[in-house]
Formats: structure tokens, sequence, C-alpha cells
């Protein structure tokens, strides 16, 4: 399967302030991945695709002046969490697609705490 | 609208006691089914990848099923280390590149 990571793998910040969340793909370029929110004992949902040099699209709901995105190499997609509030704490999923039958491969994910 | 729903929420067997995970679906056009195996505190792992009625596909202890209406995960003498959440999600042709998730069952093996 494919390879995706994710960085940092936690984090613990203060309301407020932001948070940067790198997802990689290591072993082809990728001009399309996926990113993912896990609340506890809760199924993963869709927040946003994104798209290697333009903008990303987002689901209905995902405030994208929130949650900023950005894919500006075929190997590096980012998500920022702007001004994070303790509603924001969760588990953050990254995935991108592979082989002709497009299954998606996940990153391992980033635990975010805010207080 | 696409819609997954996995079913036990939660299922307790005993090492070796066989049993199915069921995943029900309604998609317009389904370009695929998948099965991730999902370890607490982790991403998803891929297992398998199902496209018609009639497919099967196996890997280990685990071998999946799929129909119009549904999908099956059956586990065959499950081990300890079988036990995570076991997500199902589909793919379907009004969705673009989304693949719709399910709640998952929790799976637990006790020895």
């Amino acid at each position: 399967g494919a390879v995706v990571s994710q960085h940092p793998s936690w984090v613990i910040c203060k309301s407020g302030t932001s948070v940067k969340i790198e997802c990689r793909s290591l072993d082809f370029q990728a001009t399309t991945m996926f990113w993912y929110r896990q609340f506890p004992k809760q199924s993963l949902m869709l927040m946003a695709t994104s798209n290697e040099g333009s903008k990303a699209t987002y689901e209905q709901g995902v405030e994208k002046d929130k949650f900023l995105i950005n894919h500006a190499s075929l190997t590096l997609s980012t998500l920022t969490v702007t001004s994070a509030h303790p509603e924001d704490s969760s588990f953050y999923i990254c995935s991108k697609k592979a082989g002709r039958e497009e299954t998606q491969y996940f990153g391992p994910g980033t635990r975010l705490l805010v207080l | 609208e696409d819609q997954v729903t996995q079913s036990p929420e939660a299922l307790r067997l005993q090492e070796g006691e066989s049993s199915s995970l069921n995943c029900s679906y309604t998609v317009s056009g389904l370009r695929g089914l998948f099965w991730y195996r999902q370890d607490p505190g982790k991403g998803p792992e891929f297992l398998f990848t199902l496209y018609s009625a009639g497919e099967e596909k196996e890997k280990e202890r685990l071998k999946a099923t799929l129909t119009k209406k549904e999908s099956f995960l059956h586990i065959t003498a499950p081990k300890p280390e079988d036990s995570a959440t076991y997500l199902c999600a589909v793919h379907g042709y009004s969705s673009a590149s989304k693949i719709i998730f399910g709640s998952g069952t929790r799976l637990s093996i006790r020895p």
C-alpha cells in the first residue's frame, strides 16, 4: 500500500493559538490528498480535499478560514487550525489515493488537544 | 445520498469464536466498497476493496464478501491481536472522490 506520514503525532496548545499539521506522501507524488477529523468513538468525517496547486475543496459545515489547507508540493499538504479552541480538540488524519482502485491510504493521525 | 450503516456497534468474542460484521450500504452506483482496520490512536489500515456483487477477498483470518446491498467481514478463529475497530466505506459514482465511512464495529477478542 501507499505510505503517508504525519507530523506531529500529537500536539497540545493553548486556546487562541494556531497549529500546523503536515501530511507527507513518502512513496509517490499525490496531486490530491484528503483531511479527516475523528472524535472519540466516532467515525471519520471528511473535512476537505486538498488539491496541489489550487484551492482546497471544503465539506459543508467546515470553516475554510479556520482550517487552512495548503498543498504547495506534490508530496506535502498542510492543515493549519487557526485560533484553536477546546472544541477543535480531535484526531486529524490525512489520506491519499493510490492504485487503479483509487483506494485511500491513511496517515497515522495527529492528536490535537486545545487547553 | 450515499449511506453506510455498520452493525453491531461492538462485538466481544472469545478467542477462536468465529463471527461476522455487517456493512449495509445505499449508493447510486458503487465504484468500490472498502474495509479498514483501525487500532486506538492510529490511522485506518487498508484491508480490502470489493467492486461487484459476489466478489470475495481473503487475508489471513479475514474474509470480505459483497452483495448489492451489504458486505460482510467474516473473521474465522480470531485471536486477541484481531481486536480493533473495523470500518466500512463506500465510494459511489455520485460522490466524486469522496468515500463515505460507516461508524465502525469495535471488536474485542478475549484470550
